[in-house]
């Protein structure tokens, strides 16, 4: 089945120490999206790529990074992770611009901080 | 301010019984898309179902339908014969056309609780 994938599913790091959250998705959409969700929170925005284009929110800190290398995949780098990072991140595919297209989300990834 | 607002945190509904989760929301864009999304404890965001402004029904996704009021600015998800598991979190989210980049805004969620 066509699906957007997040590995890995939980993953454990240590302040300060770099991690990559991976993406990929088989729906061949223009569109992808990471989100930041802490616990019992609404998913906050970090940043989107369409096609290439990157695009960066305004409030996203420098600690988080992206990589777009090709369609499928999109990566999220967390340079030096701090405790208030733990979260779920979660990635999110669009086919284009469509007003009515829906985001389709992947199962994200849950970052615990030591 | 917020552009989409979902002003019940936690909600309880018997088994069976249909649920009304609130929406509401803020924009002046005359062309938008209202969602709702599912949360399992899992994690995994669900689509539910999708209302556009122009749109002269609302919308239907089997127990899923949603009460579209566009002069008072909301969107209410309503569940029909409630199942355990639609215990979950929902969102509510828009879309507005002039954004270039298909963004979603999300409201705060509402915890739903069906009870045996």
């Amino acid at each position: 089945d066509a699906m957007v994938i997040q590995n890995p599913r939980y993953q454990v790091t240590q302040f300060g120490k770099p991690v990559t959250l991976s993406c990929s998705q088989t729906l061949n959409h223009n569109v992808m999206y990471w989100y930041q969700q802490k616990s019992s929170q609404a998913p906050k925005l970090l940043f989107h790529y369409y096609d290439k284009d990157f695009n960066n929110e305004a409030d996203t800190p420098d600690n988080f990074q992206s990589r777009r290398p090709n369609t499928s995949f999109c990566f999220l780098d967390i340079r030096s992770p701090g405790l208030g990072d733990a979260a779920m991140y979660l990635c999110a595919t669009t086919a284009d611009r469509g007003l009515d297209n829906e985001q389709f989300f992947g199962p994200g990834t849950r970052l615990t901080v030591l | 301010a917020q552009k989409i607002t979902q002003t019940q945190p936690g909600m309880f509904v018997q088994e069976k019984e249909a649920v009304t989760l609130d929406c509401t929301y803020d924009t002046s864009d005359p062309s938008y898309g209202l969602f709702w999304y599912k949360q399992p404890s899992s994690g995994e965001m669900i689509f539910l179902i999708y209302q556009g402004s122009y749109d002269q029904q609302n919308a239907t996704e089997g127990r899923y339908s949603l009460n579209f009021q566009k002069a008072r600015k909301s969107a209410n998800l309503v569940i029909s014969a409630s199942q355990l598991g639609d215990s979950a979190m929902y969102f509510c989210a828009m879309r507005e056309g002039k954004d270039a980049g298909n963004m979603l805004t999300f409201g705060g969620g509402t915890r739903l609780m069906v009870k045996p």
